[in-house]
């Protein structure tokens, strides 16, 4: 049962170009969280979402973000016309959500480096 | 302060000795989670304590939580070097969606 599967491992990108960052969940999990680490801090969360939708996108910048999690396929975090302060690690995380509907634990990729150059 | 905040912010003890870290939160809480980092890489899990509960151990590890001081502990008795590491408490908030980091403890267990 393989875990929380991100990639690439690390990304380089120039100033104005655009990063994919892909996450493929545990089997059988439907949530995932997109969380952003700068050197030496704590994770901000960025966006919560189910299949097909997004439920809670409140820490993540409004122009050049968007993050999708499809019916099929992996969840994606994008960003268009990067530049250098976005770069950082991007960790996602995906949960099993139990019928309290409280949060039991997260399950953590292994997380994107993205360089903007 | 941001929401889960963990002090000391760094730690460093000897093999053998018990590390202490302490997590203050603002909001009312479902439950409070500790998860360990090492270097370059994601999160772990360690341990999850409800908010009707006051103590919890697991191996090594014990947390307590005082709600109504609105902190918890994470004690690692007996530290080993392999126990180096960033450790963060994450809240799952009533009002939230998703769990809330503070900004971490880095203990370095000397051997």
């Amino acid at each position: 049962n393989a875990g929380v599967m991100q990639n690439p491992r690390h990304l380089v990108r120039r100033r104005g170009q655009e990063a994919r960052l892909r996450c493929s969940p545990m089997k059988g999990h439907s949530h995932v969280y997109w969380y952003r680490q700068l050197p030496e801090e704590g994770l901000k969360f960025m966006v919560y979402l189910q299949k097909e939708n997004i439920i809670d996108e409140s820490g993540m910048p409004k122009e050049r973000f968007s993050a999708e999690f499809p019916k099929e396929g992996p969840s994606i975090l994008r960003i268009q016309q990067v530049v250098r302060g976005d770069s950082a690690a991007y960790f996602c995380a995906s949960s099993l959500q139990d019928r309290t509907r409280s949060i039991e634990k997260l399950f953590f990729g292994s997380g994107t480096q993205l360089s903007v150059l | 302060s941001q929401q889960g905040e963990e002090d000391p912010q760094a730690l460093s003890i000897q093999e053998g000795e018990n590390a202490t870290m302490n997590c203050s939160y603002k909001t009312s809480i479902n439950n409070l989670q500790w998860y360990r980092q090492n270097s370059g890489r994601g999160l772990v899990h360690l341990i999850l304590i409800r908010s009707n509960e006051r103590e919890k151990h697991s191996g090594r590890l014990r947390v307590t939580l005082d709600t109504s001081k609105k902190s918890s502990s994470l004690l690692i008795t007996a530290s080993r070097a392999a126990d180096t590491a960033s450790y963060f408490c994450a809240t799952d908030e009533r009002s939230g969606r998703a769990l809330t980091f503070g900004s971490g403890t880095r203990l370095q267990v000397q051997p």
